[in-house]
């Protein structure tokens, strides 16, 4: 069964860094898309970044273009987030996200991990 | 980017009821690439529906979606008490991949 495991949460002062794993397994990693998300406390879902199957194609959302890095590594079936120059705005909850076949909406999610900005 | 807005923002009914949740893009979605997703409580969001209509794996018929271009609806034709939730619709035609903010069903 498709499993996928965030960690790398946790508190962190603004300005600092974090960097978050997801790790797959149950499916061919290697030939599926992958994304973030983020939830802040009580709000909505927002989308992060994407990144294709080979790590040859990278999306960012506005809001952390430039900050946020994501990539994957094949041999590892592990996905990766790097958080650089954090805000108390990217307080949330992460989820790792697997695309499905039919492309890019999200058929299996983890279970996500709390990051949170604040001095 | 794709605006997408949901309605109603809460929606209030008994088991057994009939929910239509509406989501309406600001510029036309690229071939139907809009989903659905329930979100418990303390739980990572589930797929419902994509490609406007498809279901995914595991999900019961009384979930369907509907809609084309800029408008998109979601009904659950008799609501189970574990169907009261939050509601989401996503496009993913293209980056930035977006998300509506929300319909809570919400039980009468």
């Amino acid at each position: 069964q498709v499993q996928l495991v965030e960690s790398g949460g946790g508190v962190v002062q603004p300005g600092g860094s974090l960097r978050l794993s997801c790790a797959a397994s149950g499916f061919t990693f290697s030939s599926y898309a992958m994304f973030w998300v983020r939830q802040a406390p009580g709000k909505g879902l927002e989308w992060v970044a994407l990144i294709r199957y080979n790590g040859n194609d990278k999306y960012y959302a506005d809001s952390v273009k430039g900050r946020f890095t994501i990539s994957r590594d094949n041999s590892k079936n592990t996905l990766y987030l790097q958080m650089n120059s954090l805000r108390p705005e990217d307080t949330a909850v992460y989820y790792c996200v697997k695309t499905s076949t039919s492309g890019w909406s999200g058929d299996y999610w983890g279970q996500g991990t709390l990051v949170t900005v604040s001095s | 980017e794709i605006v997408l807005t949901q309605s109603p923002g809460t929606l209030s009914l008994s088991p057994g009821e009939r929910a239509t949740l509406s989501c309406r893009a600001s510029q036309s979605v690229t071939s139907s690439s809009l989903a659905w997703y329930q979100q418990k409580p303390g739980q990572a969001p589930r797929l419902l529906i994509y490609g406007a209509s498809s279901r995914a794996t595991g999900i019961p018929d009384r979930f369907s979606g509907s809609g084309s271009g800029t408008d998109f609806t979601l009904s659950i034709s008799r609501l189970e008490p574990e169907d009261f939730a939050v509601y989401y619709c996503q496009q993913y035609g293209g980056s930035p991949l977006t998300f509506g903010g929300g319909t809570k069903v919400e039980i009468k």
